[in-house]
């Protein structure tokens, strides 16, 4: 099972949006709406931000948001803050009952 | 609180094997599906294995398929992984997380981790 495919970076400044997409196929990102995506500082436990594609975690800030389109899957952090400076990753379920994460985007607030 | 802590990583020589832990509080474990997700030095996040409430259903990525081994012990509230052949691609930072409830695959909460190193 091949990785989905992130970009390595994104950047904004403060108070920007940006957007992260993630691209699998039929067998994963675009056969179901089992999408997630996940917040992760280096050294801590990664945090669930979206799951189902667009519904968010109790505590999850709503700047958060996903969507989905054929097999991408995007991520949108809205007014971006120097806290969202992370790795995010996203992660699908396969039609073989696996999981799939993607390559990873490390989001740079400038 | 939810919390899962994962322990039993260390240093072990190719070949050989390690069994991991994950101890979960906060929360009834009996009741949730559970995963193990890796993390090598400097790459991204990768998925494991997951096992269902009873331990009954196990699913394995193909890498450790043959290889790595998922079970629960529900009354002693702990969640484990096997590792047998271990090789230098298996370094890692080991994750334990639970599944959402109600079926749903999403991972809702992660462990800190533990750290297997693989090398002679």
């Amino acid at each position: 099972q091949s990785a989905l495919t992130q970009p390595a970076s994104v950047s904004g400044s403060p108070g920007q949006s940006i957007t992260i997409s993630c691209t699998g196929t039929s067998s994963d990102v675009g056969g179901h709406n089992y999408v997630s995506w996940y917040q992760h500082h280096p050294g801590k436990a990664p945090q669930l931000m979206i799951y189902d594609v667009t519904s968010r975690p109790s505590g999850v800030s709503n700047r958060f948001s996903g969507s989905k389109s054929g097999n991408t899957a995007s991520l949108t952090i809205s007014g971006l803050q120097a806290e969202d400076e992370a790795d995010y990753y996203c992660s699908s379920f396969t039609i073989r009952s696996t999981y799939v994460f993607g390559t990873g985007t490390k989001v740079t607030v400038l | 609180e939810v919390q899962l802590v994962e322990s039993g990583g260390g240093l072990v020589q190719p070949g050989g094997s390690l069994r991991l832990s994950c101890a979960p509080s906060g929360f009834t474990f009996s009741s949730y599906w559970m995963h193990w997700v890796r993390q090598a030095p400097g790459k991204g996040l990768v998925w494991v294995s997951r096992i269902n409430t009873d331990g009954s259903t196990t699913t394995y990525a193909d890498s450790v398929k043959g290889r790595f081994t998922i079970s629960r012990d529900n009354a002693k509230n702990t969640l484990y992984l096997q590792m047998n052949s271990l090789t230098v691609e298996d370094t890692a930072v080991y994750y334990c997380a639970r599944a959402m409830l109600a079926g749903n695959p999403a991972q809702d909460y992660w462990g800190q981790g533990t750290l297997v190193t693989v090398s002679s």
